[in-house]
Order: structure tokens, then sequence, then C-alpha cells
């Protein structure tokens, strides 16, 4: 079946430690996205990248990096430069249709905690 | 920063009633809106999108646009206990969705 999986679900990282969180696509789209959840606050872009060997900062990258060395996967690591972690990280793609539709399909989701 | 603005509620309505939910955004230039569902731990899952004024229905659904006002709304027909979720409103911004802060619907059985 198409889709987008995340991994892991759950992840626990100590301070100071780097994480990277998985994300695969099998829909064959262009587009793939990583946003941050916190409770009670809607979706915040972290990364994001229109194709291969390109990507583009989101509202809040600092702390984050990513890389999208093949048009299915779309990996972000969560350096110890975050200082604040803890959230629900949401990967996200698309097809976008010239500015109209081009709707996200989202992932499961990686819940990190830091210890 | 554009924003997307939404009441967080929570907003509780009987079953069999009509929710209705709603959405403000600050750019003029925003052409798509999308209403997103999503479940407590779970992510979000796509109910419709809307780009041209006026209203679009599927099924119990129906997305509501007004771009002179900057306003989306969401109505949701003979509301369902499963309905009760966290409603998620996103404009797009150029090649990305800006998403709002979602507005709990709690329906009462």
């Amino acid at each position: 079946d198409g889709g987008i999986t995340q991994s892991p679900k759950y992840l626990f990282r100590k301070e100071g430690q780097n994480v990277t969180l998985s994300c695969e696509q099998n829909l064959n789209h262009d587009a793939m996205y990583w946003y941050r959840q916190d409770p009670g606050q809607g979706l915040r872009l972290i990364y994001y990248s229109q194709i291969v060997n390109d990507f583009q900062k989101g509202d809040i990258a600092e702390g984050y990096s990513v890389s999208r060395e093949k048009k299915e996967s779309f990996p972000l690591t969560v350096t110890s430069a975050q200082k604040n972690p803890t959230a629900f990280y949401l990967c996200a793609s698309s097809n976008p249709a010239g500015g109209l539709g081009g709707e996200l399909f989202f992932g499961e989701g990686s819940r990190l905690t830091v210890l | 920063q554009k924003e997307v603005e939404q009441n967080s509620g929570p907003l509780s309505v009987p079953e069999g009633a009509i929710a209705s939910l709603n959405c403000t955004y600050s750019d003029q230039g925003s052409q798509s809106f999308f209403w997103y569902r999503q479940y407590s731990g779970k992510s979000p899952e796509l109910i419709m999108f809307i780009y041209s004024n006026g209203d679009k229905e599927d099924g119990r659904f129906t997305a509501q646009l007004n771009k002179a006002s900057q306003y989306v709304s969401l109505l949701i027909r003979d509301s369902q206990p499963s309905d009760s979720a966290t409603y998620l409103c996103a404009a797009r911004d150029g090649n990305k969705l800006v998403f709002g802060a979602g507005t709990i619907l709690r329906v009462k059985s």
C-alpha cells in the first residue's frame, strides 16, 4: 500500500545526544516536509524539500538538520543544539498542483522524549 | 509571519447537531485552504480542501470560504461522538501549509 512510514514511533533521548527520525514515502511525491507539534499547539514547519538534493528551512529550523538524497527519503536529525526537543514529529509529503490543492499526506508520527 | 487563527475550544455539541468550526487567516494572497481532523495521539487526516469562494460539500462536511473576509469554516452535520477530535485549519503559503492551533470538538451522546 502507498503511504508514508515514520520510524521509530517512540524515541527517548538523553540530553546531549543527536537522534535521527526516519521518513520514507512510496507515493512518488516530489515534496516532503517535517513538522513539529507541541501540546495545544498547531503544526510548526521545521524543514521542507521540493526536490532531491535541495531543502529549505521552515519557521523553527534551529537545532535540526535534514538531507534529501533520494526522492523517497527525508530523514530529520534532532541535534543537541535543540534545547527543547520533546515533541510529536510529523513527516508529510505532497504533489503540489499549481498552487491549488496539493494537500499534505502525513505519516503516523514519531514521539520524542528527552530524559 | 503569515498566521492562521482558530478558537481552541473545546466546542461541545450534542449528538445529531451541526458543529461549526471557524478559521481566519492573515495572508490575503492565500489561495487554498485545508481542514484536517486529528484524533488524540494520531496524525492529521485530510477532510477536504477549498479554493473557491462559497461552499463545498462532501458528505456530512461543508467547507465555506469567504476570501473578502479572510474566513474559512467547516460545518459538520449530524455530528457523531466519533467526530470528537481536534480540527486543524491550514492555508497554503507557496509550497507549504501554515496551520492553526486547532479547535477541539466534543460531541456528547
